[in-house]
């Protein structure tokens, strides 16, 4: 299975303020990652797919970037609803695997 | 609008079995891999099982292969999962969620595009 690595496993941020988080992968899935936002007691909700395309009706605050092993989500500027918990899963393989999950707290 | 409904979810002792559904409306359902996809109480997600668009293909995740089986109904709309020899590490909210397809250079990639409310199953004694 591949293994997939978020870093970091919690964040503490300001409204504004720019975010990065990273996604890492145990081997190498071209562009094959997707992102996920999940607020407490709700669905995960699509945020990125491949990589960098952002999904319909998804703010452009958020982008993705990556290849290969490693990925990054960035949030150009933090706004109050942007406060939950973000996924990444690679598609390139079964399993489909998640990462751990990164939480983003003010 | 796509909706997915899942059902079905409830208390169940060890060794027992439970059987989810998922009612999908707002698309052609028969178009779409379809997914389950659990999350234990204050964890991350875990992928269970997929099933092709015309059922004939299916996987699972280790963590339940030869407990679990995924199952659909074109005609109905629904996706299945039959859960037997329940486990306490089964407790989780399980959600359905499409799987949209697109194409790259590199091959197929999928994305869940769209997700139920998810369904709580707890196994207790």
């Amino acid at each position: 299975d591949i293994q997939m690595t978020q870093s970091p496993s919690s964040l503490s941020a300001s409204v504004g303020d720019r975010v990065t988080i990273t996604c890492r992968t145990s081997q190498s899935i071209s562009r094959f990652l997707n992102w996920y936002q999940q607020k407490p007691g709700k669905a995960p909700k699509l945020l990125i797919y491949a990589a960098s395309s952002l999904q319909n009706g998804g703010p452009s605050r958020f982008s993705g970037t990556g290849s290969g092993t490693d990925f990054t989500l960035t949030i150009s500027s933090l706004q109050p609803d942007d406060f939950a918990t973000y996924y990444c899963q690679q598609s390139y393989t079964s399993p489909q695997t998640f990462g751990q999950g990164t939480k983003l707290e003010i | 609008q796509v909706q997915l409904v899942e059902s079905g979810g409830g208390l169940v002792k060890p060794g027992g079995s439970l059987r989810l559904s998922c009612a999908a409306s707002g698309f052609t359902f028969s178009d779409y891999y379809m997914n389950w996809i659990r999350q234990a109480p204050g964890k991350g997600l875990e992928w269970v099982s997929h099933i092709s668009d015309s059922g004939i293909t299916t996987y699972y995740a280790d963590s339940v292969k030869g407990r679990f089986t995924i199952s659909r109904d074109n005609a109905k709309n629904s996706l299945y999962l039959q859960m037997n020899s329940l486990r306490a590490e089964d407790t989780a909210v399980y959600y359905c969620a499409r799987a949209t397809r697109g194409a790259h250079s590199s091959g197929y990639f999928y994305y869940f595009d769209y997700w139920g409310q998810g369904s709580l199953v707890t196994v207790s004694s």
